[in-house]
């Protein structure tokens, strides 16, 4: 089985400051993939950053970072100096392999985050 | 430019009739995923598609059925739905892969209510 806790529901930041976002998992497998998706008001889902279980770096994408610690399971993404069109949902994400080959994909219940003047 | 279609927008259907929603898209994607999102729930997965005629219960499956009878497609069915099937319900697919990092892709959601 495979589990994402975001226990963050709302995050509030000021603007140009950084923000982070906790993101912890569980699961069983060896090999995995965990994401950071972004959601605003309108509805549709961007993609920020993925970071393999292998990879021993922490992925980079411009203002966003993923601070991976694979010991303690935990994905959290770091914001570099906010701005307000950064005010959205944030969902955090994670593909295991299952039996037969294919691939199941869990997301977390979310943190809503503002950025503020 | 790549895509995720689903069939509708916005619904509303009655308690008991059956619903049909239908995801397509065109990238030739062997994982397909149905998901309910809901105010601090998050996206909870329902059902997932490897494979055509394949499927494998998501994390909250009951009320729920699918269908994968060509590989663009993946349709999701309340047999009978009922108003706490009111929720909005989001399609995405992506490349098989084996933990090496691909795009997901999604659609752009289907508002149903059920009255």
């Amino acid at each position: 089985a495979q589990k994402i806790t975001q226990t963050q529901p709302g995050m509030f930041v000021q603007e140009k400051e950084a923000v982070t976002l906790d993101c912890t998992y569980d699961t069983s497998d060896q090999s995995y993939g965990l994401f950071w998706y972004k959601q605003p008001s309108s509805g549709e889902m961007i993609f920020l950053i993925y970071q393999g279980s292998y990879d021993e770096q922490n992925a980079t994408e411009g203002r966003y970072s993923l601070n991976f610690q694979k010991a303690r399971k935990s994905a959290n993404l770091v914001i570099s100096a906010s701005q307000l069109g950064d005010s959205a949902m944030y969902f955090c994400a994670m593909r295991g392999v299952v039996t037969g080959g294919g691939n199941k994909l869990t997301f977390g219940t979310g943190t809503q985050l503002k950025v503020e003047l | 430019d790549v895509k995720v279609t689903q069939s509708s927008r916005y619904l509303v259907k009655r308690t008991g009739e059956k619903v049909f929603l239908e995801c397509v898209q065109d990238m030739d994607h062997e994982n397909m995923f149905w998901y309910r999102q809901d105010p601090g729930l998050g996206l909870r997965l329902i059902y997932f598609s490897y494979d055509v005629k394949m499927k494998e219960k998501g994390d909250i499956p009951e009320g729920y059925s699918v269908s994968r009878e060509k590989k663009e497609r993946f349709s999701l069915i309340l047999e009978s739905a009922s108003t706490n099937q009111t929720s909005m319900y989001l399609c995405a697919s992506s490349r098989l892969d084996r933990g090496y990092g691909n795009t997901i892709y999604f659609g752009e959601g289907s508002w149903l209510t059920v009255v």
